[in-house]
């Protein structure tokens, strides 16, 4: 199976920086890896996400890095929002896992005004 | 934009019930999931179904059970409800295993 682990339940930062929120995985077989954001009251919703033949991808103010030799991803929030408010969570699926991800407890940003 | 409405928002239920979380998404998936989130445990997967008529066992199915009779519609049956089973239940949709989920903003479901 696949077990996934954020590193820190919360992170508090300040309005402008940058965050960095962290994601450790289990399975060497995983290969294909998703960061979720989830406010209050609704579903995850899709950020982004990354193949294994891939090391660092890059969307609209975030970046995900993913290191295989030490199974640890990253997702990186550039100049932090109010509104990036909520709880982040990595997901892993590998081809011995099926059509199943397998979800990390997340981590709650509280942005600081 | 890919919708997955899951029908109440809020549920409550006495032990012993039987209980239906109902699920549809409107973009032809082929794989569907229900998931139950509590805290400090993420996401697990209870069962998913990537075909119609067709269920596969997640990683906590007891207690419940599965319907796709339709493509558009996956059902979470509790058979007989007990306290343990309260939590937030997520559905999500899929074309390919290899795609993001999207999920519905999930049912709040209390059990007395």
């Amino acid at each position: 199976g696949e077990s996934v682990g954020l590193h820190l339940p919360t992170l508090s930062v300040q309005e402008g920086d940058n965050s960095i929120i962290n994601c450790a995985y289990s399975n060497s077989a995983s290969d294909y890896f998703i960061w979720y954001k989830q406010e209050s009251g609704k579903g995850p919703q899709f950020i982004i996400d990354i193949r294994s033949n891939m090391d660092k991808r890059q969307g609209q103010r975030v970046t995900v890095l993913l290191n295989k030799t030490v199974k640890h991803l990253s997702l990186q929030i550039a100049a932090t929002q109010p509104g990036d408010s909520a709880v982040y969570f990595c997901a892993a699926a590998g081809w011995n896992t099926g059509n199943q991800f397998y979800f990390g407890t997340g981590t709650s940003l509280t942005v600081i005004p | 934009d890919v919708k997955v409405t899951q029908s109440s928002r809020y549920l409550v239920k006495r032990t012993g019930e039987k209980v239906f979380l109902e699920c549809v998404q409107d973009m032809d998936h082929e794989n569907m999931f229900w998931y139950r989130q509590d805290p400090g445990l993420g996401l697990r997967l209870i069962y998913f179904s990537y075909d119609v008529k067709m269920k596969e066992k997640g990683d906590i199915p007891e207690g419940y059970s599965v319907s796709r009779e339709k493509k558009e519609r996956f059902s979470l049956i509790l058979e007989s409800a007990s306290t343990n089973q309260t939590s937030m239940y997520l559905c999500a949709s899929t074309q390919t295993g290899n795609q993001p989920q999207h999920f519905g903003d999930g049912t709040r479901l209390s059990i007395l």
